[in-house]
């Protein structure tokens, strides 16, 4: 069964440094998503992605992220100067425009900000 | 905006028993709501998912249900095995004909299943 890919599975950085991290959406889905759970909480919604811009942001996303689909594979977040307050498990999530609503998620990213 | 609240936030139950989560909305415009189920280091998983043009949905030992008036859904797992022990999450979505769609989960329900 197809799977929604991310590399790498952990990341730590220090303070201030950039982090990209990397997403294999499942092959033929057309909408992307990225969202975050900081440790213990909920997972909450960042950015979601379709026909090569944004379609909606949370108000998390501000203007040290970004988001980009290379390639016809793989969609990528930036954290431009990371915060302490960014280490969170992120996660990519596609969706198949042909069953509407249903997204399916990576296994996600442990980053730890130091 | 959107905003979801579950209960109970930790469930203990023992092997064979049944399992109920409950989901408020606030968006009445709201109108898909999945759920799923996260194991310990993975991704969530979508397990069961209903739209608001629907009231009731199972599939084997898991089950939805939907009341639009009073603005929530439950999540139903019967005869509760071991391996059902995790985080379940609800969600809520405006779904359908929206490339955003952004989902809006609940705070979780650690589950809890001995034997």
């Amino acid at each position: 069964e197809p799977e929604v890919t991310q590399t790498p599975s952990h990341q730590v950085t220090q303070m201030g440094q950039e982090v990209i991290l990397r997403c294999v959406p499942i092959s033929n889905h057309l909408y992307f998503y990225w969202y975050r759970q900081i440790l213990g909480q909920k997972v909450e919604f960042l950015v979601s992605f379709y026909n090569n811009e944004i379609s909606e942001k949370s108000e998390i996303f501000d203007d040290q992220f970004s988001v980009e689909r290379p390639d016809g594979s793989n969609f990528t977040l930036k954290i431009r100067s990371t915060k302490l307050e960014d280490s969170a498990m992120y996660f990519c999530a596609s969706r198949d425009p042909r069953y509407q609503e249903t997204q399916y998620f990576g296994p996600g990213t442990r980053l730890l900000v130091l | 905006g959107e905003n979801v609240e579950q209960h109970p936030s930790t469930l203990s139950v023992q092997e064979g028993d049944s399992a109920v989560i409950k989901c408020t909305y606030s968006d009445s415009a709201s109108n898909y709501f999945p759920w799923y189920k996260q194991e310990l280091g993975k991704g969530p998983q979508l397990i069961i998912d209903i739209r608001s043009n629907v009231g009731e949905k199972k599939d084997q030992r898991i089950a939805v249900t939907l009341n639009k008036t009073a603005k929530h859904f439950s999540l139903h797992i019967t005869e509760t095995q071991p391996e059902d022990s995790a985080v379940y999450f609800c969600a809520a979505s405006i779904g359908a004909n929206q490339a955003g769609t952004a989902l809006i989960f609940g705070k979780g329900t650690t589950l809890s299943v001995s034997s």
